[in-house]
């Protein structure tokens, strides 16, 4: 069964505009969150990470937000620019375990149109 | 430069025919694991290892075999391939210390088993 899920495999938004990004997951035993964006051609690297006892995490135009009743996280861009066009994995982890053992979404592909 | 290195970067091959798939990595992380990507399916984990000769199996273990001989390297091998691991295929490693244990990625190898 797929513990993480991403329900949107496309996004498209026009330049400028804020890109919402969602994952739903359904194991409780979770506690670690992380957004990695992916590249045609690349492995995946590291955009964002929230813990369980924080709601919000910002780094630039990255917000990640989680909300733990409904084991539901997203990441807003803001703004959305061209360069950020890519596929968007969430991916899930017990605390202790961290980076090691990750369970990802299917991804959702970004596109943002100039 | 901190990297992931694997090898090959693109392999065919035929069903049966052993083959290993190299890993490497430059910042003396303690983890390193091995995830393949299918469409629709995101990225799965096959193994893991928290340290030199310390492995363990993820999600999609079957069919593959690893070793942790050195710090630095994690290949992944293939005994008797079947078409069905006809997949893209990340190393990911990271570290075990401080507070942002995020997994860094290789660039991938895309195998085809015929």
């Amino acid at each position: 069964d797929q513990q993480v899920k991403q329900n949107s495999p496309s996004l498209s938004v026009q330049e400028g505009r804020i890109s919402i990004l969602n994952c739903d997951y359904t194991n409780s035993m979770f506690d670690y969150f992380l957004w990695y964006k992916k590249y045609p051609a690349e492995g995946p690297t590291f955009l964002i990470s929230i813990s369980s006892i924080k709601d919000k995490n910002e780094d630039g135009r990255f917000t990640v937000f989680l909300n733990k009743s409904a084991k539901h996280l997203s990441l807003h861009i803001v703004p959305s620019q061209p360069g950020d066009s890519a596929v968007y994995f969430c991916a899930a982890s017990r605390f202790e375990t961290s980076g090691s053992r990750l369970t990802f979404g299917e991804g959702t592909q970004l596109t943002v149109n100039p | 430069e901190a990297q992931v290195t694997q090898n090959p970067r693109y392999l065919i091959t035929v069903t049966g025919k052993k083959l290993t798939v190299t890993c490497s990595q430059n910042m003396n992380h303690e983890y390193m694991s091995w995830y393949r990507q299918d469409p629709g399916l995101g990225l799965r984990q096959i193994y893991y290892s928290m340290n030199v000769e310390v492995t363990d199996k993820g999600d999609v273990p079957e069919g593959y075999k690893v070793s942790r001989k050195e710090k630095r390297n994690f290949p992944l091998i293939l005994e008797s391939p079947s078409p069905n691991q006809t997949s893209l295929y990340f190393c990911a490693s990271g570290s075990n210390r401080g507070l942002n244990t995020e997994a860094f990625f290789g660039q991938g190898t895309r195998l085809t088993v015929v």
